[in-house]
């Protein structure tokens, strides 16, 4: 496809459920996001990948969040023993470093209910 | 104070208004300066993008920012129902580093 994908667009879990949350970002792109957007809030940061490694993961907000992309394409974002306020939109952006300026390209987001 | 400041809104506008919108950050380092679309339930979309100060224009979109009042603007011309949306700022030090967002306002445009 042309644009970032995410899979699923909607999961809901329990309260203290392990999940994952899949980005495919736009071929031939090495630079992945991962963002949160809570209701009536601008998306922050949780990560940022360049290539296989995690150049800055200082946006996780504890040790229950990890994020991978062993390939350096597609990246999961797993959140172990979830927890009611873990509920958002989990929305991946993918940038090529060629790119002037690195313009991110967001996808639909994962909109995640820990209920 | 938040490194973006950005009015939530909403605010409400007939069609055919000139829309303006705007953002204030305190971080001097920030140097690209984006405009992103959100319709409900979907992701952003980047409208505009600008590097330093300086104006853009794309279509009914100009996108201004004044780094001297760290200060960024985007204006709608002739706006339309279907510009109705979250329109939010975005910025960053440098290329390919995340985005510092704005809260978003949200737009509506009555026929």
């Amino acid at each position: 496809g042309a644009g970032v994908s995410q899979t699923p667009s909607n999961k809901v879990t329990e309260k203290g459920k392990y999940v994952e949350l899949r980005c495919d970002p736009i071929s031939g792109h090495t630079a992945l996001y991962w963002y949160r957007q809570s209701l009536g809030q601008g998306p922050e940061f949780l990560i940022y990948f360049q290539g296989t490694g995690a150049a800055d993961d200082s946006g996780l907000p504890n040790d229950r969040f990890f994020a991978v992309r062993p390939e350096g394409s597609v990246s999961t974002l797993k959140i172990q023993r979830t927890e009611r306020g873990d509920s958002a939109v989990y929305l991946c952006a993918s940038s090529s470093i060629a790119g002037v300026g690195g313009e991110q390209f967001f996808g639909p987001g994962t909109r995640l209910t820990v209920l | 104070q938040k490194e973006v400041e950005q009015d939530p809104g909403p605010l409400s506008v007939p069609e055919g208004a000139i829309v303006s919108l705007n953002c204030t950050y305190s971080n001097s380092a920030f140097q690209y300066f984006m405009w992103y679309r959100q319709y409900s339930r979907k992701g952003p979309e980047l409208l505009m993008y600008t590097y330093s100060s300086g104006n853009k224009e794309d279509g009914r979109f100009t996108a201004q920012v004044d780094k001297s009042s760290k200060y960024i603007s985007l204006f709608i011309r002739d706006s339309q129902p279907s510009d109705s949306a979250t329109y939010l700022c975005a910025m960053s030090g440098s290329g390919n580093t995340p985005l510092v967002f704005g809260k978003g306002t949200r737009l509506s445009v009555i026929a």
